[in-house]
This record gives C-alpha cells, sequence and structure tokens, in this order.
C-alpha cells in the first residue's frame, strides 16, 4: 500500500474548470511534493513544499498551479484554469525519514482534460 | 543530450531469466540513485536506493552505479511474472539534499512469460 493516498483516483473536467488534487499523508510528514506522468512520457517534477512553503518549483509549474496544506493534513494541487495539455496523472509523494531519503509516490490522480 | 536516457523496451523474457536494466546520463552532479517499479495505473513504487559506487543487494534485486561511466544498472534474478512492469531509473544531484527534485529515465517495459 502506498503511503500517501491521492483523490480522486480520476478525475474528468472541462477545458477552462479549476481542479483540486489532494494528497493525504498516511503520517505526519513536512516534505511534499507533485510530479506528473503525461502519457507515454517521462515522470516530471513540478513542486516541492516544505514547512508550508514552495521550496523549490519546474518551469512547468507556472501561475495556473497552486499548492497549499490548508486544513495541516491534506495536501493540494490547484489548477485554476485547465488546458487539454494538462491531463496527465499527477502523482503526490512524500520524503522519507533521515536527511538524505528517497521519495514514495501515491497511486496517483488521472486528470482528463476535455 | 538527454540528462538521463533509458531503452523504453518493451523486453520480453522468459520466467527464471535474469534481467538487467540500464540507465546513463550526463549529469555529472548527480550522486543518488533510485530505482522504481511502476504496474498500470499505479503510483512509482520504491525498489533500490544507493547514493554511492558499487553494488546494492536486496533479495532478488541489486543495483549498480558506476559514476565515472554515468551508468547504472537494475539486475532481477530469477524473475517472476509478477516482476512484469514498467522499471524507471531516477537520480537527484546533492545540491538538492538528495530525494528532492528527481530526473527520471523514460521507463522500461518488462515483461516476463511464463
Amino acid at each position: 500500500e502506498p503511503e500517501v493516498t491521492q483523490t480522486p483516483s480520476h478525475q474528468v473536467t472541462q477545458m477552462g474548470q479549476e481542479v483540486i488534487l489532494r494528497c493525504v499523508p498516511i503520517s505526519n510528514h513536512l516534505y511534499f511534493y507533485w510530479y506528473r506522468q503525461i502519457l507515454g512520457q517521462k515522470v516530471e517534477f513540478l513542486v516541492s513544499f516544505y514547512n508550508n512553503e514552495i521550496s523549490e518549483k519546474s518551469e512547468i509549474f507556472d501561475d495556473q498551479f497552486s499548492v497549499e496544506r490548508p486544513d495541516g493534513s491534506n495536501f493540494t494541487l490547484k489548477i485554476r484554469s485547465t488546458k487539454l495539455e494538462d491531463s496527465a496523472m499527477y502523482f503526490c509523494a512524500r520524503r522519507g525519514a533521515g536527511g538524505d531519503s528517497p521519495l514514495h509516490f501515491g497511486n496517483g490522480t488521472r486528470l482528463t482534460v476535455t | 543530450q538527454k540528462e538521463v536516457e533509458q531503452d523504453p523496451g518493451p523486453l520480453s523474457v522468459p520466467e527464471g531469466a535474469i534481467v538487467s536494466l540500464n540507465c546513463t546520463y550526463s549529469n555529472s552532479a548527480f550522486q543518488y540513485f533510485m530505482w522504481y517499479r511502476q504496474y498500470s495505473r499505479k503510483g512509482p513504487e520504491l525498489l533500490m536506493y544507493t547514493y554511492s559506487s558499487g553494488n546494492k543487494e536486496d533479495g532478488r534485486f541489486t543495483a549498480q552505479v558506476d559514476k565515472s561511466s554515468k551508468y547504472i544498472s537494475l539486475f532481477i534474478r530469477d524473475s517472476q511474472p509478477s516482476d512484469s512492469a514498467t522499471y524507471l531509473c531516477a537520480m537527484s544531484s546533492i545540491l538538492t539534499g538528495g530525494g528532492n527534485k528527481l530526473t527520471f529515465g523514460t521507463g522500461t517495459q518488462l515483461k516476463v512469460e511464463l
């Protein structure tokens, strides 16, 4: 079982609509990440989040994207105005214990923009 | 030149065979190396993690890193049909503290046949 739970597992939305993808870590962690995987392509880094702040983001993570942890538990990725090219699997990840620890991923949310 | 190169396959082997999966990379800053297994429509599952040149063994899996050649390998002994999946190599640089921003290969699709 993955160590983070993502909801929904599949989201269908129309172009221009806002979507919120959610990640619920099973235990209390401080480091969170969002990655995406367009069908048939590499897993790509979007953003890292530590102590309620963005610590690093990629060029993909433009103004239409935002992240927050509104209730101290759920970690969300918001896409404000979806485009067709936002269709992808979105994975939340958390960092393992220890200074240099690898990432553990959730099962992802499949976003389909029509 | 791509930062991380991985043969996409597909690679088909008979049950019980030894499987060799490889990645090359161009960024000498990469210091942390991971192998993930990904089943269809699931998130990447961490298999192996290493940060030094040499071999690391865990059960039927052996990860090998050669930093001088910028080449990493994953060996699977006594392969089983349940090993059929896509195998992703991933790496990060010491500058990002390890385990943060990962750069992935495209993944190699493996099929182990009865």
